[in-house]
């Protein structure tokens, strides 16, 4: 399968300050690009989908200006928390997808562990 | 609203024994869906999928049955390994779409 990397890995920061995750495509195009995050003990949710060169579409409850997503090129999508707070620590973990492949497929990064203090 | 939903949140299973876990839905619309493994700490790894065209697909130790008018799939281990024990998301997908919506994970446990 594909290979999508995450940078970094964990991350801690204090509260008020802003934290930027990427996500990288290594070997194929990522024409779309996911975001999710995930609690623990509980299902991912996807908070947001980017297509490349456009505005991501985010999922409901989500703050499109807190959690700000740009994917400007076809291997590098980022997430950028601002203002954290101790409620945004969590799991983020994106995934990339290439419409040219047969299904909709995602291939999902190691994801990034933050925790704000 | 859960869409997909995995009743079980925990499975232990005997080294050897089949492991079944289960995954229900309630959007008709889904038509492709996938089963992925999960360490702590760690991003899914995809395990197999299936096409709402296909009843089962199967690769190597590990096959997927799918129950359209149930909305229903499962997915088989047979025989379970020590090293399967993960957590274990399945996910749907939407025509038209390519959103995953995940299913609230199963930990499953193999005992050596």
């Amino acid at each position: 399968g594909a290979v999508v990397s995450q940078h970094p890995s964990r991350v801690i920061c204090k509260s008020g300050t802003s934290v930027k995750i990427e996500c990288r495509s290594l070997d194929f195009q990522a024409t779309t690009m996911f975001w999710y995050r995930q609690f623990p003990k509980q299902s991912l949710m996807l908070m947001a989908t980017s297509n490349e060169g456009s505005k991501a579409t985010y999922e409901q409850g989500v703050e499109k200006d807190k959690f700000l997503i740009n994917h400007a090129s076809l291997t590098l999508s980022t997430l950028t928390v601002t203002s954290a707070h101790p409620e945004d620590s969590s799991f983020y973990i994106c995934s990339a997808s290439n419409r040219q492949s047969t299904y909709n497929e995602q291939f999902f990064g190691p994801g990034t562990r933050l925790t704000v203090l | 609203d859960q869409q997909v939903k995995q009743n079980s949140p925990s499975l232990s299973v005997q080294e050897g024994r089949i492991s079944i876990l289960n995954c229900d839905y309630t959007n008709s619309m889904f038509d492709y869906f996938l089963w992925y493994k999960k360490y702590p700490a760690e991003g899914p790894t995809f395990l197999i999928s299936i096409s709402s065209i296909k009843d089962k697909n199967e690769d190597g130790r590990f096959t997927v049955f799918l129950n359209k008018s149930a909305k229903h799939l499962s997915l088989h281990i047979v025989p379970s390994q020590p090293g399967d024990s993960a957590v274990y998301f399945c996910a749907a997908s939407g025509q038209g779409t390519y959103k995953y919506i995940f299913g609230t994970g199963t930990r499953l446990k193999v005992l050596a």
